[in-house]
Parts: C-alpha cells; sequence; structure tokens
C-alpha cells in the first residue's frame, strides 16, 4: 500500500524558513518523480513543485522560485521542501504527491501538512 | 496555460452529472488530463488519469474524456451517491507545469 506522510509544517512569522518532509513507503521511491502542492484555506490546489526521480531536475512554479528548494534522499524514500523568506501567501496545507510518470499529474496523495506563517 | 472549470453543480442521487474543463490555449489533447477528488477536511484522491484511465477502487461510475473540437475534458459521474459530494478538479501539465483548474463543488441534492 502507498502511503506518504507529511511532517515540519509549523507557525512561522514572515521572512522565517520551514523544512517539510514526506516519508514514502509501499513503492520504488526511487523510480518516481514527486511534487509538492499546496492549497490556501478555503482556495484550491496550486502546483509548487516537482523532483525528477533521481533528484537531477527540479521545477518550480514562478511565485516560490528562489525561496523554495526541493530534493530528496532515496536511501530514505524521503521527499523535502525547504521554504525560505516565507510570506503570508505562502500559508497553506501542503500536500507530496507521486507523480504517475513523467510530466503527466499524481496517482497518490499524503494527508497533508499546514504552514502557517503569521506574525 | 488555464484550465477553467465551472464553479459549482447540483445533481440528484441516482442521476448523472458531467464537469467540464476547458483549456485555454493549445490543445487539451497535447496533454493527459487528471481528475481529483477532495472531500471536506480530506486530502484529494485521483479519481482519473491518463483522460479516462480509472485508479484501482474507483468505481466505474466514474469516467473521463477528451473533446478537441471544444478543446476540453470531462469527468461524468452516474447514478450519483451522497457520497459523491465534494470538490473536482482538473490537472494537466504543459513544459513542466503542473496546473489545476479552480475546482467544481458538487452538491448531491
Amino acid at each position: 500500500e502507498v502511503q506518504l506522510l507529511e511532517s515540519g509544517g509549523d507557525l512561522v512569522q514572515p521572512g522565517g524558513s520551514l523544512r517539510l518532509s514526506c516519508a514514502a513507503s509501499g513503492f520504488t521511491f526511487s523510480s518516481y518523480a514527486m511534487s509538492w502542492v499546496r492549497q490556501a484555506p478555503g482556495k484550491g490546489l496550486e502546483w509548487v513543485s516537482a523532483i525528477g526521480s533521481s533528484g537531477g531536475s527540479a521545477y518550480y512554479t514562478d511565485s516560490v522560485k528562489g525561496r523554495f528548494t526541493i530534493s530528496r534522499d532515496n536511501s530514505k524514500n524521503t521527499l523535502y521542501l525547504q521554504m525560505n523568506s516565507l510570506r503570508a501567501e505562502d500559508t497553506a496545507v501542503y500536500y507530496c504527491a507521486k507523480d504517475i510518470s513523467v510530466n503527466i499529474g499524481f496517482d497518490y496523495w499524503g494527508q497533508g501538512t499546514l504552514v502557517t506563517v503569521s506574525s | 496555460f488555464m484550465l477553467t472549470q465551472p464553479h459549482s453543480v447540483s445533481e440528484s442521487p441516482g442521476k448523472t452529472v458531467t464537469i467540464s474543463c476547458t483549456g485555454s490555449s493549445g490543445s487539451i489533447a497535447s496533454n493527459y488530463v487528471q481528475w481529483y477528488q477532495q472531500r471536506p477536511g480530506s486530502a484529494p484522491t485521483t479519481v482519473i488519469y491518463e483522460d479516462g484511465k480509472r485508479p484501482s477502487g474507483v468505481p466505474d461510475r466514474f469516467s473521463g474524456s477528451i473533446d478537441s473540437s471544444s478543446n476540453s475534458a470531462s469527468l461524468t459521474i452516474s447514478g450519483l451517491k451522497s457520497e459523491d459530494e465534494a470538490d473536482y478538479y482538473c490537472q494537466s501539465s504543459d513544459s513542466s507545469n503542473w496546473v489545476f483548474g479552480g475546482g467544481t463543488k458538487l452538491t448531491v441534492l
């Protein structure tokens, strides 16, 4: 059974940093691209970042470029999202998602972790 | 590249409902479309992938299709049940940019 378990969400002040983790199990983690998708309170889904299966390629939505860094440790079956220079508009539930295949979409989702940026 | 969905739809139990997803440019048929269901307070789940395929465990009441003439994708749910009441999002990708529609709230009356 595929499981994705996010952690690391918290209340942080504007300008602060946070690192999210997503522990994966139930599939060959190193064979699949992974993504982060967020959902602001009462809003729709927004893709944030994706990383290739080996970690050699990374992609970001424009609003987080230069502030967020996606990475993965295939030996630990774990996906990460380092978030710096956080803004109020980054407040959201962050989901990690397993990609179906290259540049298509997602077949499994985690339960999400809440990031709140506020003073 | 944007995907546009109706804000809300409603239908009675046992009936059939179709939710549309219209691409803003190019051909929606050029890249696969996925559909996700999100019940209140829960994480999204995938109900359709690669235009019309169903993950294991998703009932065959759910189907997806592409209409190139209108540059749109559709999610059809037949035999509506109260448990189908949820938000539904379409999604596609374009040049390593994953795009979601704004979501459609389905109310089962």
